[in-house]
């Protein structure tokens, strides 16, 4: 069974540049979460896709975009890449309707903004 | 706004000791987690809290809540080197996590 799979692994992007990460779910889930961690930080919420909508979203400015598919994996878009975007991106994987709604993380992307 | 507090963020302590990271949230939630994180790795879920009362055990670590303090507890018996990492907690609100800021946890041999 395959869990949350993301890519790219890691990246490099310029300033003013866009980049799109990728994420997989684990088999039988239905909700992805976004998350990005800086270095030596906790990870901060993005937002929830469920059902093809965003359903939550944290503080993040418009720059940061989302979608997931029919087949319930998701992409993150961030556009016009700030110095400050450099982080650990992280997909987690849930089953909705279970009564812990444990999430399950990806191996995340490293996204380095020079 | 909820707001999730550990302490202490960092520890360092010797193999066979007992310890304590403390978790402390502001507002009422039902379901807290508790993960690990190795360097450069991602995040591995190690328990799932639900209910007030709640105690769960792996190994030598045992996490317990209590939701009318609105505190957690990771508790490390006889620690061992393969301990070491950074210990989160996280507290759903509104199918969103929200996070401490980690504990890293150094054990010597």
């Amino acid at each position: 069974d395959a869990g949350v799979t993301q890519s790219p692994t890691h990246l490099i992007k310029t300033r003013g540049q866009q980049v799109t990460l990728r994420c997989s779910p684990k088999s039988g889930h239905d909700t992805v979460s976004w998350y990005q961690q800086a270095l030596g930080q906790g990870p901060q919420f993005i937002f929830q896709y469920y059902e093809e909508e965003e359903r939550q979203r944290g503080n993040f400015p418009d720059r940061f975009s989302g979608h997931q598919f029919p087949n319930y994996s998701s992409e993150l878009n961030v556009n016009a890449l700030l110095l400050g975007d450099s982080a650990l991106y992280l997909c987690a994987s849930s089953p909705l309707g279970t009564a812990s709604y444990e999430q399950y993380f990806g191996p995340g992307t490293r996204l380095t903004v020079t | 706004e909820l707001k999730v507090e550990q302490n202490p963020l960092f520890l360092s302590m010797q193999e066979g000791k007992n310890y304590t990271i403390y978790c402390n949230y502001s507002t009422t939630s039902d379901r807290l987690y508790w993960y690990r994180q190795d360097p450069g790795k991602s995040l591995e879920s190690l328990f799932v809290l639900l209910s007030n009362g709640a105690v769960k055990q792996e190994g030598r670590l045992m996490a317990s809540l209590d939701t009318k303090a609105r505190l957690s507890t990771l508790h490390i018996t006889a620690a061992v080197h393969d301990l070491s990492a950074t210990y989160f907690c996280a507290v759903d609100s509104n199918y969103q996590l929200i996070w401490g800021a980690g504990t890293k946890l150094i054990i010597k041999p």
